[in-house]
């Protein structure tokens, strides 16, 4: 079975400040990962994923993620947070063992304040 | 990247009807899948929509509740069938090539309310 979990359901940050949205997995075999975003009314847009390569990976909108294996994380950062980064943000994964479909974790609510 | 186009991006239907969502790719693709999303939670699959063959269905979610249609590699439509108000929900497209180190791409969601 596979699994991701967001263990927050909320982040709330200072505009300017780094941003975290903790990830963390469990998967049978390599994971495939990825972290979407989405904004009101709108469906989910795809920001960065982990395949193979280096740990730290960059992203759209200055986001980037770092995989840790022993750790089975996969956080997603921002250095200096928006205000317009407010949304809902999904990781996901996939199961390679089940027609690759995806997973999603049950989201964080990202609010960033001026 | 694909364009995914889904409509209608919201409605209101009366409780016993049916509502057909569809969804238009700007590329062929190999997979298509359908997402319900209710209010403040997770994506949940409903169903793998396959060219040329019957859908796959998640457990919880059946063909005559959800029936899809996918024509061909560009197309795909999810009926909600005979609508109660634990229907509303938003219902995601989503479209994937056939390689798992890809990312997928969704519509916009349709923003369904059954009243």
């Amino acid at each position: 079975a596979q699994s991701v979990a967001q263990p927050e359901d909320q982040v709330n940050v200072a505009e300017g400040n780094p941003l975290t949205v903790k990830c963390t997995y469990s998967v049978s075999g390599n994971p495939y990962l990825f972290w979407y975003v989405q904004y009101p009314n709108r469906g989910l847009q795809f920001l960065l994923k982990y395949i193979t390569g280096d740990n730290l990976v960059k992203g759209s909108y200055g986001f980037e993620a770092e995989f840790n294996k022993s750790q089975t994380s996969f956080h997603l950062k921002k250095p200096s947070a928006l205000v317009s980064d407010s949304a809902l943000y999904f990781c996901a994964v996939r199961d390679l063992r089940n027609d690759y479909k995806l997973s999603f974790g049950a989201g964080t609510t990202v609010t960033v304040r001026a | 990247s694909a364009v995914i186009s889904q409509k209608p991006s919201r409605d209101i239907c009366q409780r016993g009807t049916s509502l057909t969502i569809q969804c238009q790719v700007d590329s062929q693709v190999t997979m298509m899948f359908w997402y319900r999303q209710q209010p403040g939670q997770s994506l949940t699959l409903i169903a793998t929509a396959n060219q040329g063959s019957e859908a796959t269905y998640e457990s919880g979610f059946v063909i005559d509740k959800f029936p899809i249609s996918r024509p061909n590699l560009t197309f795909s439509t999810l009926t909600v069938s005979n609508m109660s108000p634990e229907d509303s929900s938003i219902y995601l497209c989503s479209a994937d090539r056939d390689t798992a180190n890809t990312e997928a791409f969704f519509g916009q969601g349709t923003r369904l309310t059954v009243v």
